[in-house]
Order: C-alpha cells, then sequence, then structure tokens
C-alpha cells in the first residue's frame, strides 16, 4: 500500500507561470513532510519541508502547503523557471522516522 | 567533498547472476540509507544502517537481498540471484544525524537492469 500518493506522474508548465504539484497521505499520523527535487543522472535534493504543526512554509519561489484535514500537501514554485524541470519527491515521517517517499512527479517548465 | 559515490552507475545482468553495488559515504556521516526507485512505488527504503549497524531492514524484498556495511565509510548491497523485477534505480545515502531527514545526502544512483 502506498501511504504517500503522487497521482500525476508529469505536468507541463510555461515559464514565469505557476507549477503547482500535488501529494496525498493516507497516515494522519505524519507529522513531518518534505519535498526533494532530482535532476536526471543525480540522486535527489532536499528542497523545502513543513511541520504538521504549520500550514504553509515559504522559502524564496518555493511555497509548500499542508491541508490536515485533506491530507493533502502540494508545492508551488512562483514563476516557474526552465532550471526547475526536474522530478519533485514528497516524503513523511511519523516522530522523525523513516521517510515515505511518492511516486514523483516530472516538472517540465517550457520557455 | 566528494559526496556519496556509487559504483556502478550502470549494471546490466542476466537473470540468476549475482549482482554487488557499492556505496562510499561522506566522510564524518554516521548513517547509510539504501533506497529503491521504480516507476510505480517511487523511492522505497530497503535498509539503513547507524555507526555501521543495520537498525531497519523491513524494506529488504526478500532473502535475496542482502546489505552490510564493513567499516564506517563503505557498504554494499547484494543481490543473488538477481531477477528482472530487481531492475530498478538504486540510491545509497548518507546522514550525519541518523534519520535527520533533510539531511540526507543522495549518491547519483546505480541503474540495474536485469534480462
Amino acid at each position: 500500500d502506498q501511504q504517500v500518493k503522487q497521482n500525476s506522474p508529469s505536468l507541463s508548465v510555461q515559464e514565469g507561470r505557476i507549477s503547482i504539484l500535488n501529494c496525498d497521505y493516507t497516515n494522519s499520523m505524519f507529522d513531518y513532510f518534505l519535498w526533494y527535487k532530482k535532476y536526471p543522472a543525480e540522486g535527489p535534493t532536499f528542497l523545502i519541508s513543513i511541520s504538521s504543526i504549520k500550514d504553509k512554509n515559504e522559502d524564496g519561489r518555493f511555497t509548500v502547503f499542508l491541508n490536515k484535514s485533506a491530507k493533502h500537501l502540494s508545492l508551488h514554485i512562483v514563476p516557474s523557471q526552465p532550471g526547475d524541470s526536474a522530478v519533485y519527491f514528497c516524503a513523511a515521517s511519523l516522530q522523525g522516522g523513516k521517510l515515505i517517499f511518492g511516486q514523483g512527479t516530472e516538472l517540465s517548465v517550457k520557455p | 567533498d566528494a559526496g556519496v559515490i556509487q559504483s556502478p552507475r550502470h549494471e546490466v545482468t542476466e537473470m540468476g547472476q549475482e549482482v554487488t553495488l557499492r556505496c562510499k559515504l561522506i566522510s564524518g556521516h554516521n548513517s547509510l540509507f539504501w533506497y529503491r526507485q521504480t516507476m510505480m512505488r517511487g523511492l522505497e527504503l530497503l535498509i539503513y544502517f547507524n555507526n555501521n549497524v543495520p537498525i531497519d531492514d523491513s524494506g529488504m524484498p526478500e532473502d535475496r537481498f542482502s546489505a552490510k556495511m564493513p567499516n564506517a565509510s563503505f557498504s554494499t548491497l547484494k543481490i543473488q540471484p538477481s531477477e528482472p523485477r530487481d531492475s530498478a534505480v538504486y540510491f545509497c545515502a548518507s546522514s550525519p544525524e541518523g534519520l535527520a531527514n533533510e539531511k540526507l545526502f543522495f549518491g547519483s544512483g546505480t541503474q540495474l537492469s536485469v534480462l
């Protein structure tokens, strides 16, 4: 069973517009959520995180929103740039435990 | 710092053969994680070590998979015998603080193809 799900395998956005990547989870006890970014032929790298006590965390062009009642997480990138083209993984953990990752969403930002 | 180093980058083998994947941790890190990436399941944690000791191997698919950490800087993941369904990208990651999730540093991965 997939506890963290990213139902969109791919997303295409025009440069300068907003990219919204979505993630759903099933375990309401998860208390920490992260987004990792992965370029081709490289390993994932940490992007941004949010604790379950918050509903929003912002870092420059990247904002993560958490809706606990819906068990839904989203990553907003504004404005999107061609260099943002990558695979984005959301992940969740419980009380500092192991990371449970989603399947990933491949973002393509077109000039 | 060279980061987490994995070898080989690509491995093509035939079903039934033994496969060994290698990983060198970042100096000073004390935790080591092996992940597998597939289209269907994303990144799955196979096993993790802390201070050379296996802490959680619940993600290891079956007895054909084994992992070792013979010293503080090196780990191997072995599949014997390999099967086509093992084809995936295998990542190694290290951390200076156990399960401190933001500080996971991944290697570039090994693309495994079992024919």
